[in-house]
């Protein structure tokens, strides 16, 4: 079992520049999040997924997107990116809601860098 | 607002020192708590939850906290820390009906051997 996966591990984007970034699962999961964290800010949820085909907006959506075609990858996308998006961004997952009694699975992140 | 504070963000020690991080939340109706743990360049792994029943939890690695309603209150602590433990630690908040966790900022912890 690789767990919760992240494809790149590191990136620099120029301003402007789009790129998306996956997640993957094996754990078949329902629920995957997007996190970003920056120094002094903890972990702020960006989008979340609570199955195939669903997606609903975090704390800090904006300039985002994302995309659960299948169950077990969620991708998230900068369609063009700012520096305010220099971050390390964490994927997640969990079998059901945190409220059920189950923790969220965390990939090993990606560090973007937006120049 | 839902929000989960971490005041101490920094902590230094030495090993064999007693830990206490405090995490206050504030969240109306019933909650689900949280603590993670993140060594440098890894990613976040779960140390203790508390959903339920007896306040005080047990983690991994000697790890515990302690819910206390009243003061809204989620608090980690070690009898003796190790150098081993140096990490950033984060306490997350979870409502009984929702699908998703807030995170504290994080409390930075060093140990010195």
């Amino acid at each position: 079992n690789a767990g919760v996966t992240q494809t790149p591990k590191f990136r620099v984007l120029k301003t402007g520049q789009s790129m998306t970034l996956l997640c993957a699962q094996d754990m078949n999961h329902e629920y995957m999040y997007w996190y970003r964290q920056d120094p002094g800010m903890g972990l702020r949820l960006i989008h979340y997924s609570v199955g195939e085909g669903t997606t609903a907006k975090g704390e800090v959506p904006d300039g985002y997107n994302v995309s659960r075609l299948k169950k077990q990858n969620f991708l998230l996308g900068l369609e063009s990116a700012a520096p305010s998006q220099t971050s390390v961004y964490f994927c997640a997952s969990s079998p059901l809601a945190p409220s059920s009694y189950n923790e969220q699975f965390f990939g090993p992140g990606t560090r973007l860098t937006v120049l | 607002a839902q929000s989960v504070s971490q005041h101490n963000h920094h902590v230094i020690l030495s090993e064999a020192a007693s830990l206490e991080l405090g995490c206050n939340y504030s969240y109306g109706g019933t909650v689900n708590l949280f603590w993670y743990v993140q060594y440098p360049g890894q990613h976040l792994q779960l140390l203790l939850k508390y959903f339920s029943g007896d306040p005080l939890v047990k983690g991994i690695k000697g790890f515990e906290a302690e819910f206390i309603k009243s003061k809204f209150s989620f608090n980690l602590r070690k009898p003796s820390v190790q150098w081993s433990d140096t990490a950033e630690y984060f306490c997350a908040v979870g409502g009984y009906n929702t699908d998703k966790l807030i995170f504290g900022t994080g409390t930075r912890l060093q140990v010195f051997p």
